[in-house]
């Protein structure tokens, strides 16, 4: 299974973007790339999703490159509310997906 | 739309003793999930159910047993419960066809 591998932790300030780095150099070519957040002490929320293209939706973007290896994303003005636990995940099981979390990227949104 | 719920909130269990997690979603999802989720780790799914009337293991099924009692109601069994499951349980719900899942707001289960 393709694995991913995302910072431990990343700092911001209010109102700056953050661009949220995630490489999966193993990916295949069908794995599609999820970000989903959780805030504390609450259930993981869906973020992003993408294949190939560039994605864009009312919470962040998604940044995927040329190869596939690697993705961003980016949240255009970090708030307090964003301060969560980012994950980077690829589904495996076709439409019966399964999710496999690893420990994710702690953001710190500083006021 | 209340979305996924998810009963007890909090529950204490002595080793040995049995419950029952509860998890309805109303939103007509075909695919139900229960994952735990360890101090600073992030969530390993237990099992899941593509669709009512099936139901599959996931990554740490052992001491879990689950029913999909119907279309809206996921349940999770810990039949002898031991200290190595104390976690946070969270259960999730994914549309046919889509792509993102619903989770609720987890039950946290301490197992002395």
């Amino acid at each position: 299974d393709a694995k991913t591998t995302q910072p431990n932790s990343m700092e911001s300030n209010e109102e700056e973007p953050v661009h949220l780095p995630c490489n999966h150099s193993t990916i295949s070519g069908t794995d599609y790339i999820h970000w989903y957040r959780q805030l504390p002490s609450q259930g993981p929320e869906y973020v992003i999703h993408g294949l190939t293209s560039n994605v864009n939706n009312r919470m962040a973007s998604l940044a995927i490159a040329e190869d596939r290896k690697s993705s961003t994303l980016i949240l255009h003005r970090a708030t307090l509310r964003d301060a969560a636990v980012y994950y980077c995940i690829l589904p495996k099981g076709g439409s019966n997906y399964k999710l496999t979390f690893g420990k994710g990227t702690l953001l710190t949104v500083n006021p | 739309n209340a979305g996924v719920t998810q009963t007890p909130k909090f529950q204490v269990l002595k080793t040995g003793q049995s419950m029952t997690l509860q998890c309805a979603q109303d939103m007509n999802h075909n695919s139900m999930y229960w994952y735990r989720q360890d101090p600073g780790m992030g969530l390993r799914l237990i099992y899941y159910s593509a669709s009512e009337g099936t139901t599959d293991k996931g990554e740490v099924p052992n001491g879990y047993n689950v029913s999909r009692l119907n279309k809206r109601e996921f349940s999770l069994r810990l039949e002898s419960a031991a200290p190595s499951q104390t976690s946070v349980y969270f259960c999730a719900s994914k549309r046919q066809g889509a792509q993102e899942q619903f989770f609720g707001p987890g039950t946290r289960l301490t197992v002395l």
